[in-house]
């Protein structure tokens, strides 16, 4: 099993409508909850970072995490043709001395006009 | 700042040459990493250094060396490219312990 599901997709939606992607993980230790979105032919770039339970808001973006199902949403409201990108999650933690950082394989995302 | 930049941005190698990728961040970060990117497979870790001097190895270092001799330079390098090393690879880096990535454009390998 995985450490850190995420369903390929491909996601199609129209544009304006909410989207909403997933991640769930297995290690409880997990203490840091990111969303990266990446363009096609480039390097993923940070959308949100989270460190709690709950909601943390930023423009059209929601990120979500729930501990205690071991479960990690992006709502993306009013989707534009823009977002059509793959996005990862991913989640690290403190291991020792180390931090370890898993990444999701990550959700196509196409939004169309 | 340019922020991390990579290069080549493209190459082609045949089975058994080695080369060397480059990596270069001017945010003055501790924490650097390479990964390789394949599909299905998500952002895989291959080597990562804390600091200048130091380096450990991730989840995939098979087949690859890396050295950090200044903070801002990361080099990987390809000791006998196979193609299962044909891949999209991502150089980043980080505030110490922060977690928090800035990546590069990455680099498309094929090796034929």
């Amino acid at each position: 099993q995985k450490e850190v599901e995420q369903d390929p997709g491909p996601l199609s939606v129209p544009e304006g409508a909410i989207v909403s992607l997933n991640c769930t993980y297995s290690n409880s230790a997990f203490q840091y909850f990111m969303w990266y979105r990446q363009y096609s032919r480039k390097g993923p770039e940070l959308l949100m970072y989270t460190y709690s339970s709950g909601n943390k808001e930023d423009g059209r973006f929601t990120a979500q995490v729930d501990k205690s199902s071991k479960y990690i949403s992006l709502f993306i409201r009013d989707s534009q043709p823009s977002d059509s990108a793959t996005y990862l999650c991913a989640m690290s933690a403190y291991f020792g001395n180390t931090d370890k950082l898993i990444f999701g394989t990550g959700t196509r995302l196409q939004v169309f006009p | 700042n340019a922020g991390v930049t990579q290069t080549p941005k493209f190459q082609v190698l045949k089975t058994g040459q080695s080369m060397t990728l480059q990596c270069a961040q001017d945010m003055n970060h501790e924490y650097m990493s390479w990964y390789r990117q394949d599909p299905g497979m998500g952002l895989r870790l291959i080597h990562y250094s804390v600091g200048a001097g130091i380096t450990d190895q991730g989840e995939v270092p098979n087949g690859y060396n890396v050295s950090r001799s200044t903070t801002e330079d990361f080099p990987l390098r390809l000791l006998s490219a196979a193609p299962s090393q044909t891949s999209v690879y991502f150089c980043a880096s980080n505030l110490q312990g922060a977690s928090e990535q800035y990546f590069g454009p990455g680099t498309r390998l094929t090796v034929t």
